[in-house]
């Protein structure tokens, strides 16, 4: 059972564009989500995250929105830069819980 | 500030033996987090290690066993290998055990098993 769906696994946009990856959910108690982007051999970074109590947290070039009801959140990378080109993981946590759920990844190519 | 460091960064094994992948956390981080991330997958949880205890586990067996030390850095054992153990190991070290910490990552082992 994947409690969190990543359902594009690639995304191509032009340089200067804006990049939309989008991440959804299944379990209702998540209540804190995070990004993550990962190059080819390191670790995930950590980007940016949103708490259910707000639906909008904004990081630079990066935005992610949290629409509760529909059990979805995106992240806006806003002008996209060849150097963003990677891995993108959502995650999800609940309050009390210890551990992340991860999605299964987008990747992005921005192209020059 | 030290961020996470991992050893070995690859290891190839035969199945059935033993591993042991080790851990330094980032720091002034008191937790350390095992992720284990097959090939075209998410990391998966393996366990969570805080003040030197369990504080939970995923779904993995037994044979998936972990230490965390008094300066926080952390151990992860595998015993009898198997062939579906073959996987980038993650480990990532936060503050405390609240969820709203965001997890931080070291560049993994690459584990092979033949």
């Amino acid at each position: 059972d994947q409690q969190v769906k990543q359902n594009s696994p690639s995304l191509s946009v032009q340089e200067g564009r804006i990049s939309i990856l989008n991440c959804d959910y299944t379990n209702s108690m998540f209540d804190y989500f995070l990004w993550y982007k990962k190059y080819p051999a390191e670790g995930p970074t950590f980007l940016i995250s949103i708490s259910s109590i707000k639906d909008k947290n904004e990081d630079g070039r990066f935005t992610v929105f949290l629409n509760k009801s529909a059990k979805h959140l995106s992240l806006h990378i806003v002008p996209s830069q060849p150097g963003d080109s990677a891995v993108y993981f959502c995650a999800a946590s609940d309050s009390g819980t210890y551990k992340y759920i991860f999605g299964t990844g987008t990747r992005l190519k921005v192209l020059a | 500030e030290t961020g996470v460091t991992q050893s070995p960064t690859h290891l190839i094994k035969t199945r059935g033996q033993q591993v042991t992948l080790r851990c330094s956390s980032q720091s002034g981080h008191n937790t350390v987090s095992w992720y284990q991330q097959a090939l075209g997958q998410g990391p998966q949880f393996i366990f969570q290690y805080y003040r030197e205890e369990e504080n939970g586990r995923g779904n993995f067996p037994p044979r998936f066993s972990g230490l965390q030390f008094p300066n926080y850095s952390s151990e992860l054992n595998v015993n009898a290998l198997e062939l579906d153990d073959s996987a980038l190991y993650l480990c990532a070290s936060s503050v405390g055990t609240e969820n709203n910490s965001p997890l931080h990552f070291g560049n993994g082992t690459r584990l092979t098993v033949t």
